[in-house]
């Protein structure tokens, strides 16, 4: 398998704040990690693919100005909510692809805006 | 875009007993695979499969990528308490998307009864 961690595991900001959230392969190089946001007895939403040395590729629908991804070496891809709001409360989940399409998922963080 | 139906969406059953669950889509994947998830937590990789027929256990668990590449199935044998938790099914490739990229299932709920 794969160890991913993320940080916080929870934060509660004030509306109109950025809050960062750090997702890191403790064991492994990836070249590519994801971001997913998952609301209260849902499924997974993939929101971007985080590439290692260029930009994200973000899903239909999801605002790359205010979801700021940076992958900026092979154990770290970071996720910047921009100017929260309530409706960004919701838990997101990173994973890291080992290969063959399998995907390993860090504990997730669980964002409060006020 | 693709999806996948995941059923039943929720099942009670007696310790002990023997659960089944499936997936089934309009679409053929190269990859199927089986998460479980607890509260508050991300899902956790509990079975992965790569080739069609492929029939794979680990521990209680066997998990079976249909032959035709659009449907797979998890069985739990002789299930205990802490199988309570969210099952998520998954399938990568095969049509197109992004590498690595994955479809989820919506979950099936499994509570159990002491």
């Amino acid at each position: 398998g794969a160890v991913v961690s993320q940080h916080p595991s929870r934060v509660i900001c004030k509306s109109g704040t950025s809050v960062k959230i750090e997702c890191r392969s403790l064991d492994f190089q990836a070249t590519t990690m994801f971001w997913y946001r998952q609301f209260p007895k849902q499924s997974l939403m993939l929101m971007a693919t985080s590439n290692e040395g260029s930009k994200a590729t973000y899903e239909q629908g999801v605002e790359k100005d205010k979801f700021l991804i940076n992958h900026a070496s092979l154990t770290l891809s970071t996720l910047t909510v921009t100017s929260a709001h309530p409706e960004d409360s919701s838990f997101y989940i990173c994973s890291v692809n080992r290969g063959e399409e399998t995907q390993y998922f860090g504990p997730g963080t669980r964002l409060l805006v006020l | 875009g693709q999806q996948l139906n995941q059923s039943p969406q929720s099942m009670f059953i007696q310790e002990g007993e023997d659960v089944s669950m499936n997936c089934t889509s309009s679409s053929i994947f190269n990859t199927w695979l089986w998460y479980k998830q607890d509260p508050g937590e991300g899902p956790v990789l509990l079975i992965a499969l790569y080739k069609a027929g492929e029939l794979t256990s680990n521990g209680r668990l066997t998990a079976q990528f249909g032959i035709t590449r659009k449907d797979s199935f998890l069985n739990i044998s002789a299930s205990i308490p802490s199988d309570v938790g969210i099952y998520f099914c998954a399938g990568g490739g095969g049509y197109g998307g992004s590498q690595g990229n994955l479809i989820f299932g919506k979950g099936t709920k499994l509570s159990v009864k002491p």
